[in-house]
């Protein structure tokens, strides 16, 4: 089945630094989200990407799909401590029956102020 | 707040138990998901309802259950339960009965197992 992976798991950085978390599946997407979860939270939508190649700007944050709709990233600027938590990309297969969402095994982001 | 209310927040329970865990999607939301989450780890998908009818299956085991009612509001069901099987589940609700809308998600049900 499709399986969709992320790196890092851990990272740890300076409040001020950037912060950037990848994430790769095995198949082609129909599209890919991405979550924030903070801790003790629930994962909250940030955005969705549909078209290949695509790139959206949310402040402080980039999120890009790559061309061949299998990989994406998402890249934040100047971290501040009210990033921290836990970041998932949950994608659907392309074709028809994309009914799973499956999310990746998440990047958890820690702030040293 | 999502919209998407899950009940209980919190349960104890003991090995070999039976559990009902309650969600009830946001209004408009046909769509309903369950989710695993173990502490510190990833969202497992268990099932997914659309309108009533089941739409996907992850790794649910046997030992689990789900359903969608008339009114959409959801249950999963938890038997025999091992010490395994304590996490957090998580209930989310969308209004398409595919994967690429946005999900909403409840504030979870945290299981544990004694």
């Amino acid at each position: 089945g499709q399986q969709v992976m992320q790196i890092p798991q851990y990272q740890h950085v300076q409040e001020g630094e950037d912060f950037t978390t990848y994430c790769n599946s095995s198949t082609t997407l129909s599209n890919i989200q991405w979550y924030k979860q903070r801790p003790g939270g629930h994962p909250v939508f940030l955005i969705q990407l549909v078209k290949s190649g695509e790139v959206k700007k949310q402040k402080r944050l980039t999120f890009q799909f790559g061309e061949a709709k299998k990989n994406s990233s998402l890249h934040i600027t100047a971290t501040q401590t009210t990033d921290v938590g836990t970041y998932f990309c949950a994608a659907s297969p392309a074709g028809f029956g994309n009914e799973k969402l499956t999310f990746g095994t998440g990047t958890r982001l820690t702030i040293i102020p | 707040d999502s919209g998407v209310t899950q009940t209980p927040k919190h349960l104890i329970t003991a090995t070999g138990q039976r559990v009902t865990l309650r969600c009830s999607p946001r209004s408009g939301d046909l769509s309903v998901y369950w989710y695993q989450q173990s502490l510190d780890q990833g969202l497992q998908f268990l099932i997914q309802y659309y309108n009533g009818e089941e739409r996907a299956k992850g790794n649910i085991l046997e030992r689990f259950s789900a359903q969608q009612f008339p009114d959409l509001h959801s249950e999963l069901n938890l038997s025999s339960l091992e010490l395994g099987d304590s996490a957090l589940y998580f209930c989310a609700s969308s209004v398409a009965p595919h994967g690429n809308t946005e999900a909403f998600f409840g504030q979870g049900t945290r299981l544990t197992v004694v």
